[in-house]
């Protein structure tokens, strides 16, 4: 099993539409959360941290639940600019945190 | 901006040649990795440092080697390349977990392109 497991879509969204997926990761220990984004043959960057009592960064809202050990990401009011494979990614337990990265989900906002 | 740089961006190599793939970053990092990412598919943890003189192998078996002799470089290196190590390679830094707001945030190059005939 991964350690971090995302559904892969395409999440096709109409624009202005409302999107959330998730990602669950296997290590109950972890500790730091993130959803990086990648555009189309870019490099990874950082979208957000994801916070235990969950946060929002404008029309981006992102969920820990460690019960059910997953995170989620919401995006409100789609761009197309949004299009992107959105990245989960789950720091280790271990003093040097060593990061495990999803797979990806792909988000495709249409016209 | 981050300030991670690798070079080459694209390189195209015959079989059996030697090669090495440059990054440099000027953010004091002592943390720098390398992943491997074919297209439209996750990134493999390859190599990573603590720092100065201390290289790990990743989640992924790699042939390549890596050296890490200065703070802000971290050069990887394929000894006979293979059409099998057609791949991109990104490599990341971040900085020491602080205990402060992003901890372990990855901050990557623009990856190099290699292919190999």
């Amino acid at each position: 099993r991964k350690e971090v497991e995302q559904d892969p879509g395409p999440f096709n969204v109409p624009e202005g539409a409302t999107v959330a997926f998730n990602c669950t990761y296997s290590n109950s220990a972890s500790q730091s959360f993130f959803w990086y984004r990648q555009d189309c043959r870019k490099e990874p960057k950082l979208l957000m941290s994801v916070y235990s009592s969950g946060n929002e960064d404008g029309r981006f809202t992102a969920q820990l639940n460690r019960a059910s050990q997953y995170i989620s990401l919401l995006i409100r009011d789609s761009k197309l600019s949004d299009s992107a494979t959105y990245l989960c990614v789950v720091n280790g337990a271990d003093s040097w945190g060593k990061l495990q990265f999803g797979a990806g989900t792909q988000v495709v906002v249409t016209p | 901006e981050a300030d991670i740089y690798q070079t080459p961006r694209y390189l195209v190599i015959g079989t059996g040649k030697k090669i090495t793939l440059e990054c440099s970053q000027t953010m004091g990092h002592d943390k720098m990795y390398w992943y491997q990412q074919d297209p439209g598919m996750e990134l493999h943890l390859i190599h990573y440092s603590y720092g100065v003189n201390s290289t790990e192998k990743g989640d992924l078996s790699s042939e390549s080697t890596v050296s890490r002799i200065r703070t802000e470089h971290f050069p990887l290196t394929l000894e006979s390349a293979r059409p099998s190590h057609t791949s991109q390679y990104l490599c990341a830094s971040s900085g020491s977990a602080l205990g402060g707001l992003n901890t372990g945030e990855l901050f990557f190059g623009e990856g190099s392109r290699l292919t190999v005939l």
